[in-house]
């Protein structure tokens, strides 16, 4: 099945602990992205990355970082510099070239306390 | 700033009736129009694209455009209860690589 993977479904942590979350895609999509939902807000953009081993920063980078070694994985390491990393964190790729509609995975929902 | 806006609603219809949803959006060069669903705790669904002025159907939803207007809209006919969910508004603004920026999502509430 092809798709897109987050994991893990929820995390929990304490504050002042980095902690990473994993995107991989089987869709052979180019371009990968990071958002993090709150309620009431709108999706707001983390990092993307449309090649290997390049990412550029969205809104809301501070506090996160990402890496891109492999076409297939985008992880987001949520840093202790994130003054409120509670939130819904969806990973989204896209096929690349020309080619605008972005797909979702289900998404990870970190607490920090 | 590049915005997009909707109202968020709740829009609340009977079932059977047209839902319609709208969507406003500043960056008069944006070229690519999508409507995202999201039921709650899920993660968004893209159910429409659109690229040119005017009508696309597919199924119960029709999505419009009108560019001159900056201005896209989401109808969904016969709606059914489990239509009920979030609908996002997501808009590819000129030359802002491929990101999209998007709308704070429209609550819709169908009632049976």
């Amino acid at each position: 099945d092809g798709g897109i993977t987050q994991s893990p479904k929820y995390l929990f942590r304490k504050e002042g602990q980095n902690v990473t979350l994993s995107c991989e895609q089987n869709l052979n999509h180019d371009a990968m992205y990071w958002y993090r939902q709150d309620p009431g807000q709108g999706l707001r953009l983390i990092y993307y990355s449309q090649i290997v081993n390049d990412f550029q920063k969205g809104d809301i980078a501070e506090g996160y970082s990402v890496s891109r070694e492999k076409k297939e994985s985008f992880p987001l390491t949520v840093t202790s510099a994130q003054k409120n990393p509670t939130a819904f964190y969806l990973c989204a790729s896209r096929p690349g070239l020309g080619n605008y509609e972005q797909y979702f995975g289900p998404g990870t929902r970190l607490t920090v306390t | 700033q590049k915005e997009v806006e909707q109202n968020s609603g709740p829009l609340s219809v009977p079932e059977g009736a047209i839902a319609s949803l709208n969507c406003t959006y500043s960056d008069r060069g944006s070229q690519s129009f999508f409507w995202y669903r999201q039921y709650s705790g899920k993660s968004p669904e893209l159910i429409m694209s659109i690229y040119s002025n005017g009508d696309k159907e597919d199924g119960r939803f029709t999505a419009q455009l009108n560019k001159a207007s900056q201005y896209v809209s989401l109808l969904i006919r016969d709606s059914q209860p489990s239509d009920s969910a979030t609908y996002l508004c997501a808009v590819n603004p000129w030359q802002a690589g491929t990101a999209l920026i998007f709308g704070k999502g429209t609550t819709l509430s169908v009632s049976s």
